[in-house]
């Protein structure tokens, strides 16, 4: 029954790569996003969808597309992986009305 | 830049000690937020602010807010080891944000039983 799940969990990959971070929330919230949480553990939005529609997209390398099949899921796909995306990814969703998110756990991406 | 930017960065206390944290912020905003995270794991909404608000209580968290200042304070009461996580303030802006979270950098607070 959790709220916000994300996988996997832990991603370890090789510079040049192709990777997806799935991202699924039971809550019945309409708009989803996506920080980035780095070394420093400074948290930064990438981008957030509202019912399917990109509302937000931050400067983020186009090598970051994301994708929302239907407004409980939300993936982030990243290509050509570099050393600088290692990071810990946090999906996030918040009800209409309410300001206040609810975040996954995390998925921590290692580039080698 | 960052919007919010919070001191101390680090607290040690000890169990039943109180713990305050500070966090202040460049622009206009329609509220600010605080949350938790504990070690590897996601943010814990804690409590939320409204810019209309001066001060806030839930059970053994206070937050205040100075909108002339541009700063919030959170206080914890009679702290207790599990309180042992990273705490970050984020704030709302108004207009046409879709709620989006902007960040401080964080305080680490560690409680010694």
């Amino acid at each position: 029954d959790t709220a916000v799940s994300q996988t996997p969990k832990y991603l370890v990959t090789q510079m040049g790569n192709d990777k997806s971070i799935k991202c699924e929330q039971n809550l019945g919230h309409d708009t989803m996003y996506w920080y980035k949480q780095d070394s420093k553990k400074f948290l930064k939005i990438m981008f957030s969808y509202n019912n399917k529609e990109l509302i937000i997209n931050e400067t983020v390398p186009n090598r970051f597309s994301p994708k929302s099949p239907d407004k409980a899921h939300l993936n982030l796909h990243i290509n050509s992986l570099e050393l600088g995306d290692s990071a810990v990814y946090f999906c996030a969703s918040r009800g209409a009305g309410a300001y206040e998110q609810y975040f996954g756990p995390g998925t921590r991406l290692t580039v080698t | 830049s960052q919007q919010g930017e919070e001191d101390p960065q680090a607290l040690s206390i000890q169990e039943g000690e109180n713990a305050t944290m500070n966090c202040s912020y460049k622009t206009s905003i329609n509220n600010l937020q605080w949350y938790r995270q504990n070690s590897g794991r996601g943010l814990v909404h804690l409590i939320l602010i409204r810019s209309n608000e001066r001060e806030k209580h839930s059970g053994r968290l206070r937050v205040t807010l100075d909108t002339s200042k541009k700063s919030s304070s959170l206080l914890i009461t009679a702290s207790r080891a599990a309180d042992t996580a990273s705490y970050f303030c984020a704030t709302v802006s108004g207009g046409t944000s879709y709620g989006k979270l902007t960040f401080g950098q964080g305080t680490i607070l560690t409680v010694h039983p």
